[in-house]
């Protein structure tokens, strides 16, 4: 019963580098997320995707790109990453956009020296 | 002002105490209603969803006051385990199924 899995668990990279986190969920779920939680803000959105090859921005897209090919993925890349990129990054899947909940991955805690 | 906004806290409270949250919400097309348990920043996992009529889930009790635009959840003989973030979260079905999170309110469960 994996459910939800994301990759890495932790990362350190520097700054200009572009690094990719990784979501896998076994579950079919249409709707994938990436949320990004930092102290004073909670957690924000990024992207979503409601199926795949279809994204859509969220609240704090700038800086970051993903992609849905298959269901079961939705990896999130940072092109360049920035010191401001550093945050929690949570994967999350529902079977709807609203009306279900949402399930989340144990997170990637992502360091940018 | 906040679209979601919950006691700040924290709430210490012995064991066996009842300790009660609120949430306010500012949108009124907002449709869905839960409430998620966070420890210690990992991952936020579901508690409970908040139905019109109200729902109870053993020692948790959660209610829906639409008119007041107001969400509660109630912890009954609360446990250590209880000590964690609650994190109030509504769904707007007017922007596409957004789903605005609450900041949290902390709980501190003491022996």
């Amino acid at each position: 019963d994996a459910g939800i899995t994301q990759s890495p668990r932790y990362k350190i990279t520097e700054t200009g580098r572009q690094v990719t986190l990784m979501c896998h969920q076994t579950w079919s779920h249409s709707y994938m997320f990436w949320y990004r939680q930092d102290l004073g803000h909670g957690l924000r959105l990024i992207y979503y995707s409601a199926a795949a090859d279809i994204t859509d921005k969220g609240e704090v897209p700038d800086g970051y790109v993903v992609s849905r090919s298959k269901t079961e993925n939705f990896p999130l890349t940072l092109e360049s990453a920035t010191r401001s990129q550093t945050s929690v990054y949570f994967c999350a899947s529902s079977e709807s956009k609203g009306r279900q909940p949402q399930h989340f991955g144990d997170g990637t805690r992502l360091s940018i020296l | 002002r906040k679209e979601v906004e919950q006691d700040p806290g924290p709430f210490n409270v012995p064991e066996g105490a009842t300790v009660a949250f609120n949430c306010t919400y500012s949108n009124s097309a907002s449709q869905s209603f839960f409430w998620y348990r966070q420890d210690c920043r990992k991952e936020p996992k579901l508690l409970m969803s908040v139905y019109s009529s109200g729902n109870e889930d053993g020692r948790f009790t959660a209610q829906l006051n639409r008119a007041s635009q107001y969400i509660s959840l109630l912890i009954r003989d609360s446990k250590l385990s209880d000590s964690a973030t609650y994190l109030c979260v509504v769904t707007l079905y007017n922007q596409g199924g957004k789903l605005i999170f609450g900041q949290g309110t902390e709980l501190s469960v003491k022996p």
